[in-house]
């Protein structure tokens, strides 16, 4: 299994302000994933950050709003820029251990961000 | 990956099991069916998945119908710690897509003492 830690675990930011979350994994992974869960709502996929290539964005999500970076097979970060209220969410970075068909994914504790 | 249907919650005695539906009627021959729960203020974890076969490990059990346009996670002697939101994702394995989950709304299991 791996083992996923965020940094931070919450945070309350100002409007227009940028916050910048970590995500550290105890191993090597290909791909990490980056999903977003608005209050009340569920998961939804943000970009899929490969490392030594940029990430992938899924659609309604755009690098200049979410820069993400991948500078090695165990870490990531993801960048909420000139954040709004409406950028309050729990961030969650995730990874997908194992061979297909017995793939698995784990996910770290979440970022709660609050912004006022 | 396949759209996959639940109902938005279910309420289950403390010690008897607890049987979640889910909907999965356009699921194709090669997407597996996965089922994830998250615990208030946690990540999702992983329980248990399956492509055609029932499947049984420590925490449930997958009964996929023949079929496979439908499914059903058993927790067979459900405790107050299995309240949660359980999704039901439809997933297929490949080389830019493995372990990119599509979360459906889920269903909100409530364990009642």
């Amino acid at each position: 299994s791996a083992v996923i830690s965020q940094k931070p675990s919450r945070d309350i930011c100002q409007r227009g302000t940028s916050l910048t979350i970590q995500c550290q994994v105890d191993s090597q992974v290909t791909m990490m994933f980056w999903y977003r869960q608005q209050p009340g709502q569920s998961l939804t996929l943000i970009a899929t950050a490969n490392q030594g290539s940029e990430a992938t964005y899924e659609s309604g999500f755009v690098i200049d709003k979410f820069p993400i970076s991948r500078p090695n097979l165990t870490f990531s970060t993801l960048t909420v820029s000139n954040m709004s209220p409406e950028d309050s969410s729990i961030y969650l970075c995730s990874v997908a251990q194992g061979g297909p068909p017995n793939t698995e994914a784990f996910f770290g504790q979440g970022t709660r961000l609050t912004v006022v | 990956d396949a759209k996959t249907t639940q109902p938005p919650s279910m309420d289950c005695a403390e010690g008897r099991a607890a049987n979640l539906p889910c909907n999965h009627s356009t699921i194709s021959g090669n997407e597996y069916v996965y089922w994830y729960r998250q615990i208030h203020s946690q990540g999702p974890q992983y329980i248990i998945h399956g492509l055609k076969n029932n499947e049984t490990n420590e925490m449930a059990s997958l009964i996929i119908t023949e079929d496979r346009k439908s499914s059903t996670l058993i927790l067979p002697h459900a405790t107050l710690r299995d309240t949660a939101v359980y999704y039901c994702i439809a997933h297929k394995h490949g080389s830019s897509n493995t372990g990119k989950l599509i979360f459906g709304q889920g269903t909100t299991l409530q364990v009642k003492p």
